[in-house]
């Protein structure tokens, strides 16, 4: 099974302030590597997948980057409702697995 | 408006069987895959389960292989999944989600639905 690694699991920043999620696979899953955003309330959302493609209706703020075993989101100049828990997925291969989750808080 | 909501949790015992259900609305069911993923209280989410368009070819993790199995029924937009003999490690909020054709992403996913395990 592929492991998924990400770090950090918790990050404190200010709106306006840029941060990258890193997001670290156990062996190679070319680009196949999805990003959801989770809040209380809501439904989970995808935010990124393929690594880089945004899904219809994430703003530009949000980039993703990587290929093979490493990973990066990027979110830029946060916004208040960014502030969210984080997951990577690999959707290379089966059994499919996520990465542990960023929580991202407001400091 | 795609629209995924789940049914069918509560408390149960160790052992025992339950079955969780999925009706969606507002996309063509029978074109897409659907799958199943799970939430441990204060824990990350883990894949269960997926099944393709047509219900022919299943996939699943070992943790519940054997145990779980997911169906659907496309005529009534109706995703399933039987689970038995539960265990207290399966205790946990089960998400309905659709998959991205055949790859492995999930691009809508339902408000979830808690299973608890317990004596």
């Amino acid at each position: 099974d592929v492991q998924m690694t990400q770090s950090p699991s918790y990050l404190a920043a200010s709106p306006g302030e840029s941060v990258s999620i890193s997001c670290k696979a156990s062996k190679s899953i070319n680009t196949y590597l999805a990003w959801y955003q989770e809040k209380p309330g809501k439904t989970n959302k995808l935010l990124i997948y393929s690594g880089s493609t945004l899904q219809s209706g994430t703003p530009s703020r949000f980039s993703g980057s990587g290929s093979g075993t490493d990973f990066t989101l990027t979110i830029r100049s946060l916004e208040p409702e960014d502030f969210a828990v984080y997951y990577c997925q690999q959707h290379n291969e089966y059994p499919l697995t996520f990465g542990s989750g960023t929580k991202l808080e407001i400091k | 408006e795609v629209q995924l909501v789940e049914s069918g949790g509560g408390l149960v015992q160790p052992g025992r069987s339950l079955k969780l259900s999925c009706a969606a609305s507002g996309f063509t069911f029978s074109n897409y895959y659907m799958a199943w993923v799970r939430q441990a209280p204060k824990k990350g989410l883990e894949w269960v389960a997926t099944i393709s368009t047509s219900g022919s070819r299943t996939y699943y993790p070992d943790s519940v292989k054997g145990r779980f199995t997911i169906s659907r029924d496309n005529a009534k937009s109706s995703l399933y999944l039987q689970m038995n003999s539960l265990k207290s490690e399966d205790t946990a909020t089960y998400y309905c989600a659709r998959q991205w054709a055949g790859r492995g992403f999930f691009d809508y996913w339902g408000q979830g639905v808690m299973v608890t395990v317990s004596s």
